[in-house]
């Protein structure tokens, strides 16, 4: 039962690099998210998708892209990392909120 | 500005004893709201929630308490155990309102500690 998968689960990126963050579902569910949570913090919506083919912006979608070519993958590709990117990120799904999440990737941008 | 607050950064209550989490929000458009359990170093789990429609969700020992006047819910846990210790995340999203219906906003979160 794997439920939401994310990799890497922690990265160091340098300034200006570019990474993509893996997510992937196994329960045919059409709505997938992108958060963020910096310390001491909720977490924040980057991107969302209600199905494949189909994403929409969050609260703070700058810096990121997303693509949703299928119902079980969910990449976020962030292009020029930037120290204010460092975070953990979290993916998650649902029928429709969010109801099982990843278990993260820990990512610092030095 | 916070639209939904947790301002209880961290609560100890003893094992079998009630826990209460407390949650306030600002932003009248908030119709549905959830309860996410989060363990270290593993992305949160949901919990339980409630429709503004109701006042009340109860799911074992979880209870989800809504009062739409005082814009303010709480989570109870009855009895806390030693497993509930964990950072609890109050979210709400305007399911009414289309578009953002999506979005959840989510409190900062209050650190549990169940001792035993």
């Amino acid at each position: 039962n794997a439920g939401v998968t994310q990799t890497p689960k922690f990265r160091i990126l340098k300034i200006g690099q570019s990474m993509t963050l893996q997510c992937t579902q196994d329960m045919n569910h059409n709505y997938m998210y992108w958060y963020r949570q910096d310390p001491g913090m909720g977490l924040k919506l980057i991107y969302y998708s209600v199905g494949a083919g189909i994403t929409d912006k969050g609260e703070v979608p700058n810096g990121y892209n997303v693509s949703r070519s299928t119902t079980e993958d969910f990449p976020l590709r962030l292009e020029l990392a930037a120290p204010s990117q460092t975070s953990v990120y979290f993916c998650a799904s649902g029928r429709n909120q969010p109801q099982h999440f990843g278990d993260g990737t820990r990512l610092s941008i030095l | 500005d916070q639209q939904v607050k947790q301002n209880s950064p961290s609560l100890s209550v003893q094992e079998g004893r009630i826990s209460i989490l407390n949650c306030d929000y600002t932003n009248s458009m908030f119709d549905y709201f959830l309860w996410y359990k989060k363990y270290p170093a593993e992305g949160p789990t949901f919990l339980i929630s409630i429709s503004s429609i109701k006042d009340k969700n109860e799911d074992g020992r979880f209870t989800v308490f809504l009062n739409k006047s005082a814009k303010h819910l709480s989570l109870h846990i009855v009895p806390s155990q030693p497993g509930d210790s964990a950072v609890y995340f109050c979210a709400a999203s305007a399911e009414s309102s289309g578009a953002g219906s999506y979005q959840l906003t989510f409190g900062k979160g209050t650190k549990l500690s169940v001792i035993p």
